[in-house]
């Protein structure tokens, strides 16, 4: 099991460039999520998914878009990058629902300039 | 949102010292969990929490989950050098999970 993939792992963009930060999991675990991670700020929870055709929004998830049309697949789109989406982000999967053992995947160092 | 304290911010000890750290927060949670990360690494779990009152332990960690359940306890004996990375809390409530802003620890050989 590759476990939870991230492509890619470092982005530069310019503002108002949109493009999608790819998530993908090979465990078949029905709960996917989205976090930012901030200096000083812990991590952020963006969107999040109980299954495959189920979004939801978390703390921050404004200037963010998510879909999930398999349960392998969850990307995050950013449709217009602002300077204040500079973060690292991560994605997780958990097993049995949000109560089991997140497994968060290796995250992507975004900059918008 | 729900608003995570942890504490202490950073720590630097003594290799085979003991280590705690603790976390507070004005909501209750339903379970807590305790993650490490290291440099240029996704968060990893150590220890998940269920029910108030709940001591467990993970090797040489051990956490409790506050009886009040907005608090929770994370203990380290005898550190080692790879103990060292940030050290996050997290509360779930619903589907949504809360982290803390972290413990840096630095362990000195």
């Amino acid at each position: 099991n590759a476990g939870v993939t991230q492509t890619p792992k470092f982005q530069v963009l310019k503002t108002g460039q949109s493009m999608t930060l790819q998530c993908a999991q090979d465990m078949n675990h029905e709960y996917m999520s989205w976090y930012r991670q901030d200096p000083g700020m812990g991590l952020r929870l963006i969107h999040y998914s109980v299954g495959a055709g189920i979004t939801d929004q978390g703390e921050v998830p404004n200037g963010y878009n998510v879909s999930r049309s398999t349960t392998e697949d969850f990307p995050l789109r950013l449709l217009s990058a602002a300077p204040s989406q500079t973060s690292v982000y991560f994605c997780a999967s958990s097993s049995a629902g949000a109560k089991g053992t997140q497994y968060f995947g290796p995250g992507t160092r975004l900059t918008v300039l | 949102g729900q608003q995570l304290n942890q504490s202490p911010q950073s720590m630097f000890i003594q290799e085979g010292e003991d280590v705690s750290m603790n976390c507070t927060s004005s909501s209750i949670f339903n379970t807590w969990l305790w993650y490490k990360q290291e440099p240029g690494e996704g968060p990893v779990l150590l220890i998940a929490l269920y029910k108030a009152g709940e001591l467990t332990s993970n090797g040489r960690l051990t956490a409790q989950f506050g009886i009040t359940r907005k608090d929770s306890f994370l203990n380290i004996s005898a550190s080692i050098p790879s103990d060292v990375g940030i050290y996050f809390c997290a509360g779930l409530t619903g589907n949504q999970f809360y982290f803390g802003t972290g413990t840096s620890l630095t362990v000195i050989p």
